[in-house]
């Protein structure tokens, strides 16, 4: 597609539910993040792919969290037993090559609310 | 955590003037970029100035960087209402040459018409 793509766009979750956030990237960019963002707050890097391997996810905040891009393009970020602190914007952003060489281009994000 | 820190936090100014917003940042970095988010929208990617560039221009948009003062600022000119917008600088370390990009907190600029 055109541009990063995000699902769903909303997303409400009672406290202990999993939920599943998705994330389809340009087509044959290799890298992918994801990012979590807080309401008023610049955002904070969870994880990183390149093609199918996770090569960081020391942002990950805590066990419940999991991402996964298993045949290197669209990638799911996944979180166990929701709490009330998980509720913000998911950002997927993928790049061409890696981060150091071009800007992200960043998906529209997916609006946790947990309830 | 955040590795930048824009100043200031929130900025109001008439349409036509010029916005200047500055960022300051810890480590050694690869490049510093900035990007502009909408309300309830993604970040759009504006800019990208390397550690050994210490001017870039692009349209009305002009970033400077000094590494020695680990600090960038951006300045856009001749302001309109659609550049109402939040505004981040984001850093890539300089000791990784493939990982993430950290951003700071963010300017909330609002143009008055």
């Amino acid at each position: 597609g055109a541009g990063v793509s995000q699902s769903p766009r909303y997303k409400v979750a009672k406290r202990g539910q999993d939920v599943a956030l998705r994330c389809d990237p340009i087509s044959g960019h290799v890298s992918l993040f994801w990012y979590q963002q807080a309401l008023g707050q610049g955002p904070e890097f969870l994880t990183y792919f390149q093609n199918e391997a996770q090569l960081d996810k020391s942002g990950l905040p805590s066990d419940r969290f999991f991402a996964e891009r298993p045949e290197g393009s669209v990638s799911t970020l996944k979180i166990q037993r929701t709490q009330q602190e998980d509720s913000a914007v998911y950002l997927c952003a993928s790049s061409l090559a890696g981060p150091s060489d071009y800007g992200y281009t960043f998906g529209s994000g997916t609006r946790l609310t947990v309830v | 955590s955040q590795q930048g820190e824009e100043d200031p936090q929130a900025l109001s100014i008439q349409e036509g003037e010029n916005a200047t917003m500055n960022c300051s940042y810890k480590t050694s970095i690869n490049n510093l970029q900035w990007y502009r988010q909408n309300s309830g929208r993604g970040l759009v990617h504006l800019i990208l100035i390397r550690s050994n560039e210490r001017e870039k221009h692009s349209g009305r948009l002009r970033v400077t960087l000094d590494t020695s003062k680990k600090s960038s600022s951006l300045l856009i000119t001749a302001s309109r209402a659609a550049d109402t917008a939040s505004y981040f600088c984001a850093t890539v370390p300089g000791y990784s040459s493939a990982s993430k990009i950290i951003f700071g907190s963010g300017t909330r600029l609002s143009i008055r018409p």
